[in-house]
């Protein structure tokens, strides 16, 4: 089936730094893929879709200029939680729509740890 | 704003027994997924259901969509040890809106 790598797995980072998160479609070419944030034995949150070659479309109270999405190939999309902060720690995972568009894979996830 | 509400939060069966989760949400919805987590795992996309009143079905799995497209439940018929996880809804209007999750416990 097909399959979604994310990288990288667990990352810490200072207070201030940006950190990047890649999602890889590795089987297949995913126009369109998806960013979550989950905190521990929350549910899943949808930050913002991002659609390869045009702007991520982001959820309501998703800051735009906070998580910036790039989605610059049909098999990657990433990531960058800038200026980080403590409270932007979670767990977060993307996820691409599969080529027949009726079902989506998801990657294994990426802890973020901010200290 | 746009809530979703999902029921029961935790469900402990003995393998065998059927179990169903309940969404609700607040307003009309244009789609709703569901998802199922395993422990210490990552989601994993099961359905979409789109149709006023839809019915799906996967072997054990039943999806059904309200006529009104503001209630949806997943029921499964005679519970495996397999079927243990976290089974999420997730609500599309203007936004997609995740249900806090039902956490399903099989008993063997």
């Amino acid at each position: 089936g097909a399959v979604v790598s994310q990288h990288p797995s667990r990352v810490i980072c200072k207070s201030g730094t940006s950190v990047k998160i890649e999602c890889r479609s590795l089987d297949f070419q995913a126009t369109t893929m998806f960013w979550y944030r989950q905190f521990p034995k929350q549910s899943l949150m949808l930050m913002a879709t991002s659609n390869e070659g045009s702007k991520a479309t982001y959820e309501q109270g998703v800051e735009k200029d906070k998580f910036l999405i790039n989605h610059a190939s049909l098999t990657l999309s990433t990531l960058t939680v800038t200026s980080a902060h403590p409270e932007d720690s979670s767990f977060y995972i993307c996820s691409a729509l599969g080529p027949s568009g009726n079902t989506i894979y998801f990657g294994e996830g990426s802890w973020l740890t901010v200290v | 704003g746009q809530q979703v509400m999902q029921i029961p939060q935790y469900q402990h069966v003995q393998e065998g027994e059927d179990f169903t989760t309940y969404c609700n949400s607040s307003t009309t919805l244009s789609n709703i997924q569901w998802y199922k987590q395993r422990p210490g795992g990552h989601p994993v996309f099961l359905i979409q259901l789109v149709k006023s009143g839809e019915v799906k079905k996967q072997k054990r799995l039943t999806f059904q969509f309200g006529e009104a497209k503001k209630n949806s439940s997943l029921h499964i018929t005679a519970t495996q040890t397999t079927d243990v996880g976290t089974y999420f809804c997730a609500g599309r209007r203007r936004q997609l809106t995740f249900g806090s999750g039902t956490q399903l416990t099989v008993l063997p």
